[in-house]
């Protein structure tokens, strides 16, 4: 299995503001997305980082608003851009080797007043 | 979007009591997986089933998947409250490589 750090841990923000969250594996890992838990949610993915390349944005999710960076395979951000009270939620990366178990960080809680 | 729905949405139970959770989904899989969340943190992965699979056992879980049906069932046994969380399944679709979550169910286990 695979360890999986994410900073920051929680944050508070102010509307019209960006965050970046980081996320680092202690291995080299082929896949990693990050997902959204709205309050009292279950989790949606927000897109798949693809290392060199443009991030897989699903749905609903655009690069304008959550710009994602994987530079290497152990390391990628996520940057909530903009961002308005219901941006609010937790957000978790997690890393797998493609349609098998994913491993999961701790998540980033994020609070826009 | 979310696959399917999970009932019940919530369940308390006492220790020592069996809980069963299900979980519905609505398109073709490869596998059906079971996470576990403590309190708004991190996802722990608890039991994955194959598409071609009927029944597994891992410790006091226990997985069984009607893919004709397109539902699955979570059973743990001798609930302790540790067990305390909320549960999620997740399928991984044919053809993708990411999860798609059901809408979880929260377990609270009464010492």
């Amino acid at each position: 299995s695979a360890v999986i750090s994410q900073k920051p841990s929680r944050d508070i923000c102010q509307r019209g503001t960006s965050l970046t969250i980081q996320c680092q594996v202690d291995s080299q890992v082929t896949m990693m997305f990050w997902y959204r838990q709205q309050p009292g949610q279950s989790l949606t993915l927000i897109a798949t980082a693809n290392q060199g390349s443009e991030a897989t944005y699903e749905s609903g999710f655009v690069i304008d608003k959550f710009p994602i960076s994987r530079p290497n395979l152990t390391f990628s951000t996520l940057t909530v851009s903009n961002m308005s009270p219901e941006d609010s939620s937790i957000y978790l990366c997690s890393v797998g080797q493609g349609g098998e178990t994913q491993y999961f960080g701790p998540g980033t809680r994020l609070l826009v007043l | 979007s979310q696959q399917g729905e999970e009932d019940p949405q919530a369940l308390s139970i006492q220790e020592g009591e069996n809980a069963t959770m299900n979980c519905s989904y609505k398109t073709s899989i490869n596998n059906l997986q079971w996470y576990r969340q403590n309190s708004g943190r991190g996802l722990v992965h608890l039991i994955l089933i194959r598409s071609n699979e009927r029944e597994k056992h891992s410790g006091r879980l226990r997985v069984t998947l009607d893919t004709s049906k397109k539902s699955s069932s979570l059973l743990i046994t001798a609930s302790r409250a540790a067990d305390t969380a909320s549960y999620f399944c997740a399928t991984v679709d044919t053809g993708r490589r990411a999860l798609t979550f059901g809408s979880g169910t929260r377990l609270q286990v009464q010492p």
